[in-house]
C-alpha cells in the first residue's frame, strides 16, 4: 500500500527566511502525482504545488519549489522568502496506480515569525 | 469560477442523530470525492464518484453512512445513527476527471456528535 511520511510536526521560520518541509513517500508505481497542500487554520485546503512522476525537472510556483527525488522516494518543499500569510498546516499528498484518490500525510505545521 | 460549494460550515448533534452534509463540485469537474479529516491528521477518502456512479466506497462504513451523487453534479453524505467517533471535519472535493489531476477543495463541514 502507498504511504506518504512528513516526519515534522512542526516547524519554524522567521519571516523572509527561507524553510524546507520534507515528505517522503512509498509506493511501487513508476507514474504517479505528488502535491503539497496548504491549510490555513479554519480555512480550505488549497493546492500549493504539482509534481508529475516522470518529469525530472522540479517544480515551482513563485516563492514555493520542490526537490523531488524519485529514486529517493523523497518530495521536500522549500517556501523561500516567508511570509506571514504562509502560516498553515502543509500536505504532502500522492496518487497513482488504479487508485483516484489522494493519500496524504499526517502534515507539518508552520509557523511563521515577525 | 465558482469553487466547490459545501453546507452546512458546521454542525452540532447528540450521537444516535441523523446528519447530511451537501456538496457543489466546481462545474464541469467529473470526479468528486468525499473525504473526512479527523483533527491532526490528513484526509481521508470516504468515497469517490465518476459522474454518478461511486467507483471506490471501500473505505465507507456502509452501516451508518450513505453518500450519493444525483445526475452526476451534487452530491450528499449522510451519517445516520451518528457516534461520537464521527466527530470530523467532512470534506469535499472535485476534479476535472480522475487520475492525477488537481484536486479542488471546499470548505468543509465540522460535525461535533455530542
Amino acid at each position: 500500500a502507498q504511504t506518504v511520511t512528513q516526519s515534522q510536526p512542526e516547524m519554524s521560520v522567521q519571516e523572509a527566511e527561507t524553510v524546507t518541509l520534507s515528505c517522503t513517500y512509498d509506493t511501487s508505481e513508476s507514474d504517479y502525482y505528488l502535491f503539497w497542500y496548504k491549510q490555513p487554520p479554519s480555512r480550505q485546503m488549497i493546492l500549493v504545488i504539482r509534481q508529475e512522476a516522470y518529469k525530472q525537472q522540479n517544480a515551482t510556483e513563485n516563492r514555493f519549489s520542490v526537490n523531488f527525488q524519485k529514486a529517493a522516494k523523497s518530495f521536500s518543499l522549500k517556501i523561500s522568502d516567508s511570509q506571514l500569510g504562509d502560516a498553515a498546516m502543509y500536505f504532502c499528498a500522492y496518487v497513482g496506480g488504479s487508485q483516484g484518490n489522494l493519500i496524504f500525510g499526517k502534515g507539518t505545521k508552520l509557523s511563521v515569525k515577525p | 469560477e465558482a469553487g466547490v460549494v459545501q453546507s452546512p460550515r458546521y454542525k452540532i448533534i447528540e450521537k444516535k442523530q441523523p446528519v447530511a452534509f451537501w456538496c457543489n463540485p466546481i462545474s464541469g469537474h467529473n470526479t468528486l470525492y468525499w473525504y473526512r479529516q479527523n483533527l491532526g491528521q490528513g484526509p481521508e477518502l470516504l468515497i469517490r464518484y465518476e459522474n454518478e456512479e461511486a467507483v471506490d466506497d471501500s473505505q465507507l462504513p456502509k452501516d451508518r453512512f450513505s453518500a450519493e451523487r444525483l445526475k452526476g453534479v451534487d452530491s450528499t453524505l449522510k451519517i445516520q445513527p451518528a457516534e461520537l467517533g464521527d466527530s470530523a471535519v467532512y470534506l469535499c472535493a472535485s476534479s476535472l476527471t480522475n487520475w492525477g489531476e488537481t484536486q479542488y477543495f471546499g470548505p468543509g463541514t465540522r460535525l461535533l456528535v455530542l
